[in-house]
């Protein structure tokens, strides 16, 4: 079945610093990825997606590459600001799936000042 | 203006009990989902609803009933709530082509005594 695995956290760093959180997945067919974040105390919001191969999602100086040749679609900001402080989650929607979402368990960051 | 909304926001609530969760989208989105999220973060798919038909039932006791009386509401009964169904439940809905995004409500936090 599908599957996705991204990096354990918590993940701690301090604002300007680079991140990168890793995401892998197994899936059936051609699956669209997505990251989602959920700030403290609220629901999840939509980050950015990608549909296909090669295909790069961005938002709010986020990024992410859909590579279909290592099946990963991590998720990367150059310069990190203490409001991104929140959880991750790396997700896939597949047909072969009738089209669920199938999250990560999530990474949790924290930026410090 | 809201656009996933779910009432109640806490629940607490002694084993045994039957308790209900509304859920509510003003978006006018065809396809609406409940998720469990549990103390770990981790996330995962309920049921989804299309035009208020069952499209998606993954292994979910059968004390757990959604109802969905139109497009724009998607209900979840729990009969003889156990400690393990403490978790936060968070109702979703998306529109049209199935990768598309899909609004999160900002959860309810149940808690079975």
């Amino acid at each position: 079945g599908d599957s996705v695995t991204q990096m354990e956290g918590p993940v701690t760093l301090s604002e300007e610093a680079f991140l990168t959180i890793n995401c892998t997945y197994t899936a059936t067919g051609y699956p669209s990825l997505f990251w989602y974040v959920q700030y403290p105390g609220e629901g999840l919001q939509l980050l950015l997606k990608a549909t296909k191969a090669d295909d790069k999602g961005s938002n709010k100086g986020f990024e992410a590459t859909y590579r279909k040749e290592t099946t990963s679609f991590h998720l990367e900001k150059g310069s990190v600001q203490v409001s991104d402080s929140a959880v991750y989650f790396c997700a896939l929607m597949s047909g072969g799936s009738n089209y669920k979402l199938t999250f990560g368990k999530g990474t949790l960051l924290t930026v410090n000042p | 203006d809201t656009a996933v909304s779910q009432t109640p926001k806490y629940l607490v609530t002694q084993m045994g009990n039957d308790k209900s969760i509304k859920c509510e989208q003003n978006l006018g989105h065809d396809t609406m989902y409940w998720y469990k999220q549990d103390s770990k973060k981790f996330l995962k798919i309920m049921f989804s609803y299309n035009n208020k038909e069952l499209i998606i039932n993954e292994t979910v006791p059968n004390r757990f009933s959604p109802k969905s009386p139109d497009k724009a509401h998607l209900n979840l009964h729990i009969n003889s709530l156990e400690l393990g169904d403490s978790a936060v439940y968070f109702c979703a809905s998306s529109q049209g082509r199935p990768n598309n995004e899909q609004f999160f409500g900002p959860g309810t936090r149940l808690t079975v005594l």
